[in-house]
């Protein structure tokens, strides 16, 4: 079985300040990492993904993740915030292996607030 | 292409109702997905079909039917729903489960209202 904590609720930050936003797993197999966003009223958008290879990931939209797997984490920075990043993001990690463990595990979500 | 589209976008419906909500994928995926969610909450995983078959069912009460009727589509019918049934409905598709990086995609929701 696997579980996802994210620390924080709410980050307020202030436009083009630094960000990051905090997941810890716990899990009894090898995992793979998920951060999600979703926009208000809309649905999930995959951000970025850590599958294998370098632990250091990134997206288009400059956000980036690193895969520690001593300290069982793969939080999520970006250096420069724009107002537009206001939304609710989601780690979520799958096991490797086969079974239940397969299904993606959510985090309880991290409503990132930008402000002008 | 990583577009899941879903319909309708908005359902309002009595306990006595029976609706659908389809789900439409052109990835080549064969693993489709139905989630809810309620509001400030992650999502909840309702069922799985990998290849059109069923897979998991998360103990969801009867008055949700799903239906996989081919590899692009997923419907799921709702018949005497509860106000608490109320939620965000969101379906997703990847890669068949045993496949390396299954990554799941997400259609943007029924956001679904009972009443």
């Amino acid at each position: 079985a696997q579980s996802v904590t994210q620390l924080d609720s709410q980050v307020p930050v202030f436009e083009e300040a630094p960000v990051e936003l905090r997941c810890n797993y716990s899990s009894s197999v090898s995992v793979y990492l998920f951060w999600y966003v979703q926009y208000p009223n809309q649905g999930l958008q995959l951000l970025l993904k850590y599958l294998s290879g370098s632990t250091l990931v990134e997206s288009i939209n400059g956000f980036e993740a690193e895969f520690n797997k001593s300290q069982t984490s793969f939080h999520l920075r970006k250096p420069s915030v724009h107002i537009s990043d206001t939304a609710e993001y989601f780690c979520a990690v799958r096991g490797i292996s086969s079974g239940s463990a397969r299904q993606l595990t959510f985090g309880s979500g991290t409503q990132l607030t930008v402000l002008p | 292409d990583t577009e899941v589209t879903q319909t309708p976008k908005h359902l309002v419906m009595g306990m006595t109702n029976k609706k659908s909500l389809k789900c439409e994928q052109h990835m080549g995926h064969r693993a489709m997905y139905w989630y809810k969610q309620k509001a400030k909450k992650p999502p909840e995983l309702m069922f799985v079909y990998s290849y059109e078959k069923l897979s998991i069912n998360e103990s969801v009460p009867s008055r949700f039917s799903p239906e996989c009727p081919n590899s692009s589509l997923l419907n799921l019918h709702l018949h005497a729903l509860q106000p608490e049934d109320s939620a965000l409905y969101l379906c997703a598709s990847s890669l068949p489960p045993s496949t390396f990086a299954d990554t799941q995609y997400f259609g943007p929701g029924t956001r679904l209202t009972v009443l």
